[in-house]
């Protein structure tokens, strides 16, 4: 059964530092996505990350995968109180279509 | 991406009732799921909804409490069957189109308060 764990479960951060979110997961995948959620709203999605060594970026986030560590981390950078949010990583297995999630990434950044 | 509609958007219902929810999509899409997430929790898969046959469960969720229907490669209905307080949540649509090179898109969710 796939496992995916979140760390930090709780981060707060003062406006303008830089902190990364880690995600792992316990089998082999070949899809990994990252979602924010905003209180009261559903999910929209940030990134899609296809192979291993895949980044993207996209404003103050980015977001790698290593297939072989099964491992993937998003990283904030000079955060600002609009990234306030949970984000949430998913994991696709290899067969199959079904998403398995981790526990959410609360992320309050202070002013 | 795709435009999802869920209906309702909230619902509070008495302990005993059955409440369906619909999930429109404005194109066809290969994959439909439904979710739970419950308050301050992660999302749970219920079912894959699939097209013209029977949904597909995830362990610890069984179609007589809740049954899927998936007519068409647009629409879905979930519905929560016999309700107990157990049962409040957001349940959730979500789309797929194709292999998974595309994300998984959500609809805005249906909470769901059981009195």
């Amino acid at each position: 059964e796939l496992k995916v764990e979140q760390n930090p479960l709780f981060l707060s951060m003062q406006e303008g530092k830089n902190y990364t979110i880690y995600c792992n997961y316990s089998t082999t995948s070949d899809r990994l996505y990252w979602y924010r959620q905003d209180p009261g709203k559903s999910l929209e999605s940030l990134f899609v990350l296809l192979s291993n060594g895949a980044v993207k970026q996209e404003g103050r986030l980015m977001a790698s995968l290593d297939t072989k560590a099964r491992l993937s981390t998003l990283h904030i950078t000079a955060a600002v109180h609009d990234l306030s949010a949970t984000y949430f990583c998913a994991v696709k297995e290899t067969s199959g279509s079904r998403l398995t999630f981790g526990e959410g990434t609360q992320l309050t950044v202070n002013p | 991406s795709a435009v999802i509609s869920q209906k309702p958007s909230r619902d509070i219902c008495q302990r005993g009732t059955s409440l369906t929810i619909q999930c429109q999509v404005d194109s066809q899409v290969t994959m439909m799921f439904w979710y739970r997430q419950q308050p301050g929790q992660s999302l749970t898969l219920i079912a894959t909804a699939n097209q013209g046959s029977e949904a597909t469960y995830e362990s610890g969720f069984v179609i007589d409490k809740f049954p899927i229907s998936r007519p068409n490669l647009t629409f879905s209905t979930l519905t929560v069957s016999n309700m107990s307080p157990e049962d409040s949540s957001i349940y959730l649509c979500s789309v797929a189109k194709g292999s998974g090179n595309q994300p998984q898109h959500f609809g805005d969710g249906t909470r769901l308060s059981i009195l």
